[in-house]
């Protein structure tokens, strides 16, 4: 069973610090997504990284896939509180049956 | 595109009865999949189906099953329920199962369980 590991598990920060959230595992995986989650929606696709070492940009939204595809990290810079939500990242390999890590809860105070 | 859509948003259902949740991916989308979120749990996969087929299937007891239409349109059925499969049911679609396997989300079902 491939299992991801997100941390922190928990993070409340003020309007306009800076972030990173992680997600490992001891697994290989042929790509990764990023997704957020708001109470009550489901989560919504962020981003796809498919290479080892791929730097992806959205916006405010730094992602990262590890050079070995084993890990990942997503950093905001200058968080708004839109930014608020459940951030999950998902490793596919070659099952293709998705692995879910338990994500991380974002609060971001104005 | 219209987004996957779910029905019902809200379902409240007493121990011991059954129940079935609709899901209609993005038009287009061949793979359905369904999972089950609780706050303990995380995402927990239940189950795809592509074509008509369930293709892959999770960790879960008989009572969860299943099945995909000729449109695409997929339900779950969950039988003789129990308290603890009170959670956010949710389902996702995607245009293949290819090396990117992307995932698309409806809002989902919330059950409640009584």
């Amino acid at each position: 069973t491939q299992l991801l590991e997100q941390s922190p598990q928990f993070l409340s920060i003020q309007e306009g610090e800076n972030l990173t959230v992680y997600c490992n595992s001891s697994s290989v995986f042929s790509s990764l997504q990023w997704y957020r989650q708001e109470p009550g929606e489901g989560p919504v696709l962020l981003v796809t990284v498919v290479t080892g070492g791929e730097v992806k940009k959205l916006k405010r939204l730094t992602f990262q896939f590890g050079d070995a595809r084993k890990d990942s990290s997503l950093h905001i810079t200058a968080a708004q509180p839109g930014d608020t939500g459940l951030y999950l990242c998902a490793g596919a390999g070659g099952s293709y049956i998705p692995t879910f890590g338990r994500g991380t809860s974002l609060i971001v105070h104005p | 595109k219209a987004g996957v859509t779910q029905t019902p948003r809200y379902l409240i259902k007493t121990r011991g009865q059954q129940v079935t949740l609709s899901c209609s991916p993005i038009s287009g989308h061949r793979s359905v999949s369904w999972y089950q979120q609780t706050p303990g749990q995380g995402l927990q996969f239940l189950f795809e189906y592509f074509s008509e087929t369930q293709r892959n299937k999770g960790n879960f007891p008989g009572r969860f099953s299943g099945r995909q239409f000729s449109n695409s349109r997929s339900e779950m059925n969950v039988s003789t329920l129990e308290l603890g499969d009170s959670a956010l049911y949710l389902c996702a679609s995607s245009y293949s199962s290819g090396r990117t396997y992307e995932q698309y989300f409806g809002p989902g079902t919330r059950l409640t369980v009584t």
